[in-house]
């Protein structure tokens, strides 16, 4: 099994372009999450989506958007790059509840 | 807001020797508890969970954590290090509003020294 697969797994934006994150997983999970990972911060949760039609903002949710399109996809939309943005991010599903995070292998972005 | 805190940036231990690494949390209730493991340039893997019951819960590769409600607290520990633990370790807590939320600590840096 693929598991959650994302990507790019690489990408290098100038400020204002935009760009969005692809994320999808084969297990049939209910919830699925967007993180980014920077430096002495750890993982903060940018946004998700508890079930399909759902989504909700997390810790730090702005100039980002998000798009359950189905239950397997979870995309991440960034409208216009600013170099605040240059993280690691990372996609994760689980099933229900509190059960464990899938992640993806994360996508290194930087914005110039 | 509930929040999970991490107090050592940075541990080195020498092979062979035991490890704690801390973590505290804030959360109203009692929270759902997770310890992650990233190697480099990886994903997390999950380690081990507390959800209720024994307060001790063991998990994969020999580490274990306990969990403390008198004082916020969720230690992992292992007994004798091997030099293919050092890797980044997260804390996270598991907290429900309208949906199912993890919260990460900001993570401690494992270095093995042979």
């Amino acid at each position: 099994n693929a598991g959650v697969t994302q990507t790019p797994k690489f990408q290098v934006l100038k400020t204002g372009q935009s760009m969005t994150l692809q994320c999808a997983q084969d297990m049939n999970h209910n919830s699925m999450y967007w993180y980014r990972q920077d430096p002495g911060m750890g993982l903060r949760l940018i946004y998700y989506s508890a079930s399909e039609g759902t989504t909700d903002k997390g810790e730090v949710p702005n100039g980002y958007n998000v798009s359950r399109l189905n239950k397997r996809e979870f995309s991440l939309r960034l409208e216009s790059a600013a170099p605040s943005q240059t993280s690691v991010y990372f996609c994760a599903s689980s099933e229900s509840g509190y059960e464990k995070l899938f992640f993806g292998s994360g996508t290194q972005l930087s914005v110039l | 807001a509930q929040s999970v805190t991490q107090p050592d940036i940075h541990i080195t231990v020498s092979e062979g020797a035991s490890l704690e690494l801390r973590c505290n949390y804030s959360y109203g209730a009692t929270p759902y508890l997770f310890w992650y493991v990233q190697s480099p340039g990886q994903g997390l893997q999950l380690l081990l969970k507390y959800f209720s019951g024994d307060t001790l819960v063991q998990g994969i590769k020999g580490f274990e954590a306990e969990f403390k409600r008198s004082q916020s607290s969720f230690n992992l520990r292992k007994p004798s290090v091997h030099w293919s633990d050092a890797a980044e370790y997260f804390c996270a807590v598991g907290v429900s509003n309208t949906g199912n939320q993890f919260y990460f600590g900001t993570g401690t840096s494992l270095t093995v020294i042979p």
